[in-house]
């Protein structure tokens, strides 16, 4: 089956670090995508590995392990504005993204 | 280059009736994905097309279709509207080839009365 498990809601301190954790099951894999949605907004793309290992972009890093069907995203010097909703995407063989419930991250002053 | 547009944004139809939304992909792109957002559910997925043709489908009711034309725009179609069908609906467009970011829409805000 395809199956994708993230925390629900997690908190954070503005000026701190978070990483948000995503294991994984998919019929096949194409790589793994990580959206942002802020309520009430459309998703917007944050990162995407295919292979194992961190990318780094900015704030944002994203670091996947394809043996273990896990990965996870990392916010730096977290601001007010990334209090939102986090979503995990594996793409499976049939390059379908599957997309979870997400982490709605808090962020407070 | 404009982005994905869906319309209409909002709609409020009645059980029993059948509702039909549209999507624009960014110019160039051939494949177009739909999802279903609930609250309890998060995003689930619909149906893609490429170039006119399905080519994924979620696990959803024959009661939801889609169509893409040949200029990639996208409709879907909802027949016999049902309560739990209140939901955002969204829209992304990609370049379809291999495996490429998806660029979402607005959505298409549907309550079933």
């Amino acid at each position: 089956g395809q199956n994708i498990d993230q925390p629900t809601e997690m908190t954070a301190t503005e000026g701190a670090i978070v990483q948000i954790n995503c294991t994984y099951q998919t019929s096949g894999f194409n790589g793994l995508f990580w959206y942002q949605q802020h309520a009430g907004e459309a998703p917007t793309f944050l990162s995407y590995n295919v292979l194992d290992g961190l990318e780094e972009k900015g704030r944002f890093s994203s670091f996947l392990s394809r043996s273990k069907g896990y990965s996870y995203l990392l916010l730096k010097e977290l601001q007010m504005k990334d209090s939102a909703s986090y979503l995990c995407s594996p793409g499976d063989s049939s390059y379908k993204l599957i997309f979870g419930s997400g982490t709605r991250l808090l962020v407070r002053p | 280059k404009a982005g994905v547009t869906q319309t209409p944004r909002y709609l409020i139809k009645t059980r029993g009736q059948q509702v039909t939304l549209s999507c624009s992909p960014i110019s160039g792109h051939r494949s177009v994905s739909w999802y279903q957002q609930t609250p309890g559910q998060g995003l689930q997925f619909l149906f893609e097309y490429f170039s006119e043709t399905q080519r994924n489908k979620g696990n959803f009711p024959g009661r939801f279709s889609g169509r893409q034309f040949s200029n990639s725009r996208s409709e879907m179609n909802v027949s016999t509207l049902e309560l739990g069908d209140s939901a955002l609906y969204l829209c992304a467009s990609r370049l379809g080839q291999g495996f490429d970011e998806q660029y979402f829409g607005p959505g298409t805000r549907l309550t079933v009365t």
